[in-house]
């Protein structure tokens, strides 16, 4: 089973920032089935990449995903104040999920 | 606006059962796979199980084989969760999700159950 680390837990940032966020596979993947999902509290989550570089309908253009193999990243090019939230990656095709990484406002 | 709505959470004692509803509107259901998704308190998100478009293939995370059975109504425009012998580790916000793209991309809103004596 391949496990998806985020890293780091935890991102303290501040509005206006850039915020780099980590998704580590324990083996290779298929950048076609890396996915990254923001959930805002007491919401569900909602889809921000797939294929690990292709934004979703409506996403800003802010949100980039980028990387291959084992290693894949997240960035938020200046942080608004609606995207402080959870973020996960996911293996789509083993339907795996990574931990989470928090982005908080500093 | 394409949305999938959830139904039938609840509080359940250890042991007993539940099934749970989604309701898909504007998109064609049968279009579609389909899954549940589960999230416990504070913590992560845990696939648990999908359902092709037709119903012909199911899958299930080990955790729940043999106790969770999942079903569609492609006519009613319908996905079930029937969950049974449940226990306090099934406690979670239970998520209707469609599969698209290689991704999950509509999420209903969650139905809580909570498996507690």
């Amino acid at each position: 089973e391949i496990v998806l680390t985020q890293s780091p837990g935890t991102l303290s940032l501040s509005p206006g920032e850039r915020a780099t966020l980590s998704c580590r596979a324990s083996q290779t993947i298929s950048s076609t089935y890396l996915v990254w999902y923001q959930q805002k509290p007491g919401q569900a989550p909602s889809l921000v990449i797939y294929g690990a570089s292709n934004r979703a309908t409506g996403v800003p253009d802010r949100f980039s995903g980028s990387g291959s193999g084992t290693d894949f990243t997240l960035t938020i090019s200046r942080l608004e104040p609606e995207d402080f939230a959870v973020y996960y990656c996911q293996l789509f095709r083993g339907k795996t999920f990574g931990q989470g990484t928090k982005v908080e406002i500093k | 606006e394409v949305q999938l709505v959830e139904s039938g959470g609840g509080l359940v004692q250890p042991g007993g059962s539940l099934r749970l509803s989604c309701t898909a509107s504007v998109f064609t259901l049968s279009s579609y796979w389909m899954s549940w998704v589960r999230q416990a308190p504070g913590k992560g998100l845990e696939w648990v199980a999908n359902i092709k478009e037709d119903g012909s293939e199911k899958y299930y995370v080990d955790s729940v084989k043999g106790r969770f059975t999942i079903s569609r109504d492609n006519a009613d425009k319908s996905l079930y969760l029937q969950m049974n012998s449940l226990r306090a580790e099934d406690t979670a916000v239970y998520y209707c999700v469609r599969e698209n793209v290689q991704a999950f991309d509509i999420w209903g809103q969650g139905t809580m159950v909570t498996v507690s004596s």
